[in-house]
């Protein structure tokens, strides 16, 4: 079984300031790892993905994630934020066998502050 | 671009009515899915859907729920007797692939159907 812990929810950060979010998982089996953001009133769509090779991955928006095997840890960070980036965003796993299925945490919601 | 829509953004109910909850998947997608978010809990899937038939369903999805796509163009999700319990974010996803890896953006998600049982 997989599951994902994002222990922020929610995250205050003053606009043009670094951000780390924070997204450790367990599983018994090799995973594909994923964030998905959800803008206000809008869908979740994936910002980014790690299937596998280099463990630094970049995504839309300036985010990237850097895949840790070792902490079992997936953070995103993005190096200045802006206030558009106000929103909630989910990690996620799929197990390498299942990965129809996807495991998500509960979600950090990012608050972009003047 | 394209995207996954549900109707209604937000429905309230009284415990024990039947709801029916609507989604347009993208056109040319074949997988289909529900999850739900219970307000500080994690996003869970419900069920997928493929070829007409659920291809799978979590331990949530119980005798009180089910799924149809009877037009070719919806994907509904059905409750027959809303429970406390049920009151949740519900989202709709399609996928172009089953696998994930085989997409290029993942799922599509929609903006999801708050339900309030009362």
């Amino acid at each position: 079984a997989q599951s994902v812990t994002q222990l922020d929810s929610q995250v205050p950060v003053f606009e043009e300031a670094p951000v780390e979010l924070r997204c450790n998982y367990s599983s018994s089996v090799s995973v594909y790892l994923f964030w998905y953001v959800q803008y206000p009133n809008q869908g979740l769509q994936l910002l980014l993905k790690y299937l596998s090779g280099s463990t630094l991955v970049k995504g839309i928006n300036g985010f990237e994630a850097e895949f840790n095997k070792s902490q079992t840890s997936f953070h995103l960070r993005k190096p200045s934020v802006h206030i558009s980036d106000t929103a909630e965003y989910f990690c996620a796993v799929s197990p390498y066998n299942r990965d129809d299925k996807i495991i998500f945490g509960k979600g950090t919601r990012l608050h972009i502050l003047p | 671009e394209p995207e996954v829509t549900q109707t209604p953004s937000h429905q309230v109910t009284q415990m024990g009515q039947e709801v029916i909850l609507r989604c347009v998947p993208i056109s040319n997608h074949l997988y289909f899915y529900w999850y739900r978010q219970i307000l500080g809990q994690k996003v869970e899937f419900l069920v997928s859907f493929y070829n007409n038939e659920i291809s799978e369903k979590s331990e949530i999805f119980d005798d009180q729920f089910s799924v149809e796509r009877p037009d070719g163009s919806n994907f509904t999700l059905k409750i027959r007797s809303t429970k406390l319990e049920d009151s949740a974010m519900y989202f709709c996803a399609s996928s172009e692939a089953r696998r994930q890896v085989f997409t290029n953006y993942g799922y599509t998600f929609g903006s999801g159907t708050r339900l309030t049982v009362v």
